[in-house]
C-alpha cells in the first residue's frame, strides 16, 4: 500500500470549514483513499473514500487531484465534536487477500470555539 | 442494529499471564480484524479472520493467536504478556472484502 504523508496537527475555528491534506504521491492506479478518525478513547471511524473522482457525504467531502497524488477532506461545517486525529490511508480496493488498514501518524485536529 | 462489541472493557494483567479478549462483529459483517494501539500511536493491524481462517497477519510474534467462531465472532488471546503489550486492543468488523471497516470501542489492557 502506498505510504501517506499528513500534517501532525491542525487547528480550525468552530463553524468554519476544516481542510485536511495529504499526500500520497506514489499512490498506484488501483488503490483507493480512505479516511478515517479516532475521537480520544474511541475506536476508529469511517469517514468516506474515493478512487479519483471528487466523493460527498454526510460527514464530509473528498477533494482528490487530477494526477491522484494528493488529497483533501473537507469537513464543511467543523464543530466542536469533530475534534480527532484524522487518518488519510491509501489501500487497495475491495481484495480477496484481505483488507488490512494501514494507519499512520495522522492529523490531529482541534475544532477551537 | 448493535455495532461492534468487544468485552471486556478494562484488563489488568501481570507479566508472563495470558489474556482473551472477545468481539462480536456488526449485524452482517463476516469478516474481523484485530488491531493493537499503543499510547500515542496509530493502530497497528495484528491478523484478519474470514471464514474460521487468518486470512492475513501483520508483523506480530505467535504470542498472539486468534479464532473466529462459526456466528463470525473472535477472540484475540496473548500469551506470556510483556510489559509492552500494554494498549488499546481494537476490534474491527467489515463484509467479506470491503474497505469500510467498523471499530468497536476497544479492550484497554495493561500488564503490570
Amino acid at each position: 500500500d502506498a505510504k501517506t504523508t499528513q500534517p501532525p496537527s491542525m487547528d480550525c475555528a468552530e463553524g468554519r470549514a476544516a481542510n485536511l491534506p495529504c499526500n500520497h504521491s506514489t499512490i498506484s492506479g488501483n488503490e483507493y483513499v480512505y479516511w478515517y478518525r479516532q475521537i480520544h478513547s474511541q475506536g476508529p471511524q469511517y469517514i468516506i473514500h474515493g478512487l479519483k473522482n471528487n466523493e460527498t457525504n454526510e460527514m464530509a467531502s473528498l477533494i482528490i487531484t487530477e494526477d491522484r497524488k494528493s488529497s483533501t477532506l473537507i469537513l464543511p461545517h467543523a464543530t466542536l465534536r469533530d475534534t480527532a486525529v484524522y487518518y488519510c490511508i491509501v489501500r487497495v480496493g475491495n481484495n480477496n487477500a484481505g483488507n488490512m488498514l494501514t494507519f499512520g501518524g495522522g492529523t490531529r485536529l482541534m475544532v477551537k470555539p | 442494529d448493535a455495532g461492534v462489541t468487544q468485552s471486556p472493557t478494562h484488563l489488568i494483567k501481570t507479566r508472563g499471564q495470558q489474556v482473551t479478549l472477545r468481539c462480536s462483529p456488526k449485524s452482517g459483517h463476516d469478516t474481523v480484524s484485530w488491531y493493537q494501539q499503543a499510547l500515542g500511536q496509530g493502530p497497528q493491524f495484528i491478523f484478519q479472520y474470514y471464514e474460521e481462517e487468518e486470512r492475513q497477519r501483520g508483523n506480530f510474534p505467535d504470542r498472539f493467536s486468534g479464532h473466529q467462531f462459526p456466528n463470525y465472532s473472535s477472540e484475540l488471546n496473548v500469551n506470556a504478556l510483556l510489559l509492552g503489550d500494554s494498549a488499546l486492543y481494537l476490534c474491527a468488523s467489515s463484509q467479506g472484502r470491503r474497505n469500510e471497516q467498523f471499530f468497536g470501542p476497544g479492550t484497554r489492557l495493561t500488564v503490570l
